[in-house]
C-alpha cells in the first residue's frame, strides 16, 4: 500500500465546530486530493493540490477550504461543521510517474 | 456537465456466476479509465486501468474490462466470482487524457454481493 494516513479516523463533531483533518504521505508524491464519500454519489472531489501551496477547488467544495505547506501534509478544514457534512473523506496522492491515484484509509466524520 | 454512471447500484450473485458491471461515461475527448474496489471497511485499491492500447485490460484477481470507445463504456467483468469478491465496486474517468496526474470522476458505485 502507498504510504498514506489519514487523521483522525473518526470523529464526532457538533454543528457550528471547526474541524480539521490531516492527510500525510511518505511518498513524495505532487498530487493530493480531498475526496468525500457518501451513498450513493460514489465520491466526489473537495479540493486538491498540484503542489506546496498551490491548490484548487473540485466539485463539491462549498464549506471547506485546504492547506499544503509542505509536500507531505494537506489538510482539509471545515470552518463551521454542518450536518450535511457527515461523510467518510478520503485523501489520495498521484504523480505523473505512477499514473493514478492511491488512497488512504479514509476519516469517518459525523457532525451532530 | 462530465459523468460517468453506473447502471447496476446492487448486484447479488451466487459463487461461481459470471459478473459484469456496467459503467459509461459523458466525455468525448480522449479518457482514462479506472475500476476501484473497496472491501467493508477498507480504502480504495486499484483494480485495473485503462490509458491506450488493447481496449481489454486485465487487472488484478482475475478481473478485465473492456473500453469500447464508440459506446463511452468500460464493463468490468469476472467469469467466476468468489465470496470474497464481495464488496463496492467504483469506475471512474480521468478526461485529462495527457496526464492522469488531474481529477477523477466516480461513478455513483456497485456494491456486489456474493452468497456462498
Amino acid at each position: 500500500d502507498a504510504g498514506i494516513t489519514q487523521s483522525p479516523r473518526h470523529k464526532v463533531t457538533e454543528t457550528g465546530t471547526p474541524v480539521t483533518l490531516r492527510c500525510h504521505q511518505t511518498e513524495n508524491h505532487r498530487y493530493m486530493y480531498w475526496y468525500r464519500q457518501d451513498p450513493g454519489h460514489g465520491l466526489r472531489l473537495i479540493h486538491y493540490s498540484y503542489g506546496v501551496k498551490d491548490t484548487d477547488k473540485g466539485e463539491v467544495s462549498d464549506g471547506y477550504s485546504v492547506s499544503r505547506s509542505k509536500t507531505e501534509d494537506f489538510l482539509l478544514t471545515l470552518e463551521s461543521a454542518t450536518s450535511s457534512q457527515t461523510s467518510v473523506y478520503f485523501c489520495a496522492i498521484g504523480s505523473r510517474e505512477i499514473d493514478t491515484q492511491y488512497f488512504g484509509p479514509g476519516t469517518r466524520l459525523t457532525v451532530l | 456537465a462530465q459523468s460517468v454512471s453506473q447502471h447496476n447500484h446492487h448486484v447479488i450473485l451466487s459463487e461461481a456466476a459470471s459478473l459484469e458491471l456496467g459503467c459509461n461515461y459523458s466525455y468525448g475527448g480522449t479518457v482514462n479509465l479506472f475500476w476501484y474496489v473497496q472491501y467493508p471497511g477498507q480504502h480504495l485499491q486499484l483494480l485495473l486501468k485503462y490509458f491506450s492500447g488493447d481496449p481489454l485490460v486485465k487487472g488484478i484477481k482475475g478481473f478485465e474490462a473492456e473500453f469500447i470507445k464508440s459506446k463511452f463504456s468500460f464493463n468490468l467483468r469476472k467469469p467466476s466470482v468468489q465470496w470474497s469478491d464481495t464488496a463496492e465496486y467504483f469506475c471512474a474517468v480521468s478526461p485529462d487524457g495527457s496526464s492522469n496526474t488531474g481529477k477523477l470522476i466516480f461513478g455513483q458505485g456497485t456494491t456486489l454481493q456474493v452468497k456462498p
